[in-house]
């Protein structure tokens, strides 16, 4: 089974209204966490790290204001696309390793983005 | 600044065919991990190797197969007697530290018809 968990797989949402999607690590503890982006066709490409308990660490190019993450705690970290736009539909995808690293790297199942 | 290139787009071959998916990285690190990752159509990615930069030793798991060579800075994946299970998008990815930061290569379509 799964060990990251993403919630919604799927979610469509009306522009201007925000949506939240949920990484969750289900059998351990990851004090860090990445999200990837994935536009039709195109690689994946890296949004935030997401640490637990402080500021997620942007790439370049990724607005903050509009993408927020929150990593709350060390099981959790969500990312909420705030006034969505059509140009905001894509395929989320998170990823986690436990507490210490060790190189084994979890990745969810994704969440599609439609935005209407 | 890393970088992953997985120069062909699309591969198309007829099932029983064998096919080499090629990977060319940069990094200055000299610890890193390349890693390979299916992804069907459902979009999740499934992984298939994890490698090491000190661990030049090649791999093969059933009919897949992995050839590192850190002279080229190669890293290609070859699937033996391909099948119409093994369509999907595969990327070459890097990571220089223990976290799953990953830098992926665009992606090669792998198209296998019967």
């Amino acid at each position: 089974g799964a060990v990251v968990s993403q919630h919604p797989s799927w979610v469509i949402c009306k522009s201007g209204t925000s949506v939240k999607i949920e990484c969750r690590s289900l059998d351990f503890q990851a004090t860090t966490m990445f999200w990837y982006r994935q536009f039709p066709k195109q690689s994946l490409m890296l949004m935030a790290t997401s640490n637990e308990g402080s500021k997620a660490t942007y790439e370049q190019g990724v607005e903050k204001d509009k993408f927020l993450i929150n990593h709350a705690s060390l099981t959790l970290s969500t990312l909420t696309v705030t006034s969505a736009h059509p140009e905001d539909s894509s395929f989320y995808i998170c990823s986690a390793s436990p507490r210490g690293g060790g190189n084994t790297i979890y990745f969810g199942e994704g969440s599609w983005l439609t935005v209407v | 600044a890393q970088k992953v290139t997985q120069a062909q787009t699309e591969i198309s071959v007829v099932e029983k065919e064998d096919v080499t998916l090629d990977c060319v990285y940069e990094t200055r690190d000299t610890t890193y991990y390349l890693f390979w990752y299916k992804q069907p159509p459902s979009g999740e990615l499934v992984f298939l190797i994890r490698r090491n930069s000190f661990d030049e030793q090649n791999e093969i798991s059933g009919r897949y197969s992995w050839n590192f060579q850190k002279s080229t800075s190669s890293f290609n994946f070859t699937i033996t007697a391909s099948q119409v299970v093994d369509s999907a998008v595969y990327f070459c990815a890097l990571s220089t530290d223990s976290w799953g930061k990953f830098q992926f290569g665009a992606g090669t379509q792998v198209v296998v018809t019967p």
